[in-house]
């Protein structure tokens, strides 16, 4: 059960839009399509963005998008705006109920 | 709307255990799981396990196999996690969320939501 693999950092100018991606095996990421993706503001608890790979909760922006190819996930933010600044942690399904986060990548609005 | 409520700071010594607690607000578990996962200081977010309070099943992540104990008590709406042996890398904030589980596909976990406001636990001798 190793941690996904994220870049520990991105950043980009309001408007902008910005990927983050989340690296795993093919008996986690690339085998279930249930990699899910959450916002974490330092202090606050995390939230839900995106489930199923690419599914978006009611409530969430459709500024949020996630997608997948292989053992890749992605996050993608489009106009970028200031409160978007936060942690952000993909998490997958890894059989025989367990799950797996990401190390987590820290977006900067610049 | 669920919330979940968990437990207040804890100060443990190293050897000892902790036990926190998570009470579902405005519902029940129903068929959802609870899960529990760590944030260390500047560290990012770890699963340690979880349990399907209606089954009692619990499962988790190999690093906390020998030292966690995740139960649910559905009579009262609580789910708890207990860590032993603790040591000074166990100083964290700890989070329950609840689990949406995928019956009709082998029991598998979706996603988190909601997350519990976190409790932070500190390991000082």
């Amino acid at each position: 059960q190793s941690a996904l693999t994220q870049p520990a950092s991105v950043s980009g100018s309001p408007g902008q839009s910005i990927t983050i991606s989340c690296t795993g095996t093919s008996d986690d990421v690339g085998f279930y399509n249930l990699v899910s993706w959450y916002q974490h503001h330092p202090g606050k608890a995390p939230k839900l963005l995106i489930y199923e790979d690419s599914r978006r909760p009611s409530g969430v922006s459709n500024r949020f998008s996630g997608s997948k190819s292989g053992n890749t996930a992605s996050l993608t933010i489009s106009g970028l705006q200031a409160e978007d600044e936060a942690d952000y942690y993909c998490c997958s399904y890894a059989g025989r109920s367990t799950s797996v986060f990401g190390g987590g990548t820290k977006l900067t609005v610049l | 709307q669920v919330q979940l409520v968990q437990s207040g700071a804890e100060v443990k010594k190293p050897g000892s255990s902790v036990k926190v607690s998570c009470k579902a607000s405005g519902g029940t578990f129903g068929s959802y799981g609870i899960s529990w996962v760590r944030q260390a200081p500047g560290q990012g977010l770890e699963w340690m396990g979880g349990i399907i309070p209606i089954f009692g099943t619990a499962n988790y992540a190999q690093k906390f196999q020998d030292r966690v104990t995740i139960t649910a008590d559905e009579s009262t709406s609580t789910a708890y996690m207990e860590l032993s042996r603790l040591s000074s890398e166990d100083t964290a904030v700890y989070y329950c969320a609840r689990v949406f589980v995928d019956y009709s596909r082998n029991w598998r976990w979706v996603w988190f939501d909601p997350w519990g406001q976190g409790t932070l636990v500190t390991v000082s001798s």
